[in-house]
């Protein structure tokens, strides 16, 4: 167990739709990332979290966005969904940022969108 | 090389077979090497993080090798078993950017 939790599993959504996407990371850990996989890839990056702001952002729009709270929870927001957005979702925390020599992953979200 | 990149894609062997994986990634501005082992349904696990070049770590059967300074690092599984059935994936964290690439991952499936 990584002690890192996604919510939901599963999603299925409409295209043009809006969703969250939650996680709640290990207590002290305050440094969370997010990773899409689409199928046959293997994880790319979307944006990290430090102290609850945007520090990093791989090649994604700005329709993909992030909270980070204090209490170590976080949500990645995906506006206007589209049919490529499909895939799974996964968090990651860190102790600490920018030399991430530690990463604890959650089980994913796994999104469809139809 | 440019990304990350894992081979195999995909690997079968019978039980007590030893296996290994390779993993490139560019050899500049490097930081650390990342081993995950994934399965099915669950969180991917980490297996090694190595930062220094001629690094060879050991956990239980699977052990690691790191070369920084040609861009490689090879995952070895001896006396594979069932249990170790996942894809394994790496990911190279470059410079002082907290960002993880990955590679596509190998998927290791032993036979009985």
């Amino acid at each position: 167990e990584t002690g890192v939790t996604q919510s939901p599993t599963h999603l299925i959504k409409t295209r043009g739709q809006q969703v969250t996407l939650r996680c709640s990371s290990q207590s002290g850990h305050n440094t969370v990332s997010w990773y899409q996989q689409a199928l046959g890839q293997g994880p790319q990056f979307i944006f990290q979290y430090y102290r609850e702001e945007e520090n990093g952002r791989g090649n994604f729009p700005p329709r993909f966005s992030g909270l980070q709270f204090p209490n170590y929870s976080s949500e990645l927001n995906v506006n206007a969904l589209e049919l490529d957005d499909s895939a799974l979702y996964l968090c990651a925390s860190s102790p600490q940022t920018g030399d991430i020599l530690e990463a604890f992953f959650g089980q994913g979200t796994r999104l469809t969108v139809v | 090389i440019l990304n990350v990149e894992q081979s195999p894609q995909s690997l079968h062997v019978q039980e007590g077979d030893s296996t290994n994986f390779t993993c490139s990634f560019p050899s500049s501005n490097f930081y650390a090497l990342h081993w995950y082992r994934w399965e099915t349904a669950k969180s991917p696990e980490a297996l090694f993080v190595m930062t220094l070049n001629g690094d060879e770590k050991k956990k239980g059967r699977i052990s690691a090798t790191l070369n920084t300074k040609e861009g490689y690092s090879y995952l070895y599984i001896k006396g594979s078993q069932p249990e170790d059935s996942a894809t394994y994936l790496c990911a190279h964290l470059s410079g002082n950017t907290g960002k993880l690439i990955f590679g596509q991952g190998t998927t290791l499936q032993v036979k009985p």
